[in-house]
């Protein structure tokens, strides 16, 4: 089985501030990890996502997160917020191997992520 | 594509009564879910749907929920009967292919808020 946890349930930062969202897995499996976004009253929407291959992957608006493997860490950053970054982020992990239970993905419970004029 | 379709938005029902919320995933997706997202326990996986078939149900809380899929464009969850711990906001998801595909992510619809009074 597999467990998130995020380590801030809210983070405010001023605008054009770097930020960091701190997203740490369990799992006795190897995983995929992914990040989501939840603006207000909408679906989530996927922000970037590790498979394979270079530890840093880019995602859309800017942001980037790091997969640590020893640390089991997949924290999300972005250099310069926006407004418009005001949102929930989720960090969720998917099993890395077929069968039974290889689609589900387990989130993390989510950070508020409030951007300060 | 329009995405998937979720109603209705909100609903607000009383307690006793039979709830149905309605999902239409991307056409082409082969996997369906369903989550429900409270402020205690976070986003929780309550079944999944591979090629209409219910694949895991082990997330149902109980034999109050249901989930069916008659066919590849549309699914329902029903509740019945309702309960006030029932009000959540409860999302449908779909995706195509296997974690392993480069373009894997779950797309999620915008959630139907319900309220259990």
């Amino acid at each position: 089985a597999q467990s998130v946890t995020q380590l801030d349930s809210q983070v405010p930062v001023f605008e054009e501030a770097p930020v960091e969202l701190r997203c740490n897995y369990s799992s006795s499996v190897s995983v995929y990890l992914f990040w989501y976004v939840q603006y207000p009253n909408q679906g989530l929407q996927l922000l970037l996502k590790y498979l394979s291959g270079s530890t840093l992957v880019k995602g859309i608006n800017g942001f980037e997160a790091e997969f640590n493997k020893s640390q089991t860490s997949f924290h999300l950053r972005k250099p310069s917020v926006h407004i418009s970054d005001t949102a929930e982020y989720f960090c969720a992990v998917s099993p890395l191997y077929s069968g039974a239970g290889s689609y589900q993905l387990t989130f993390g419970k989510g950070t508020k992520l409030s951007v300060i004029p | 594509d329009a995405g998937v379709i979720q109603s209705p938005r909100h609903e607000v029902t009383e307690m006793g009564q039979e709830v149905t919320l309605r999902c239409k995933p991307i056409s082409g997706h082969d996997y369906l879910f369903w989550y429900r997202q409270t402020m205690m326990r976070g986003l929780e996986l309550l079944i999944y749907f591979n090629n209409n078939v219910p694949i895991d149900d082990s997330g149902m809380p109980e034999d109050r929920f249901s989930a069916k899929m008659p066919n590849a464009s549309f699914s329902t969850l029903k509740i019945q009967p309702s309960e006030p711990r029932d009000s959540a906001v409860y999302f449908c998801a779909s995706s195509q292919g296997q974690v392993i595909d480069a373009n894997y992510g779950y797309t999620f619809g915008s959630g139907t808020r319900l309220t259990v009074v």
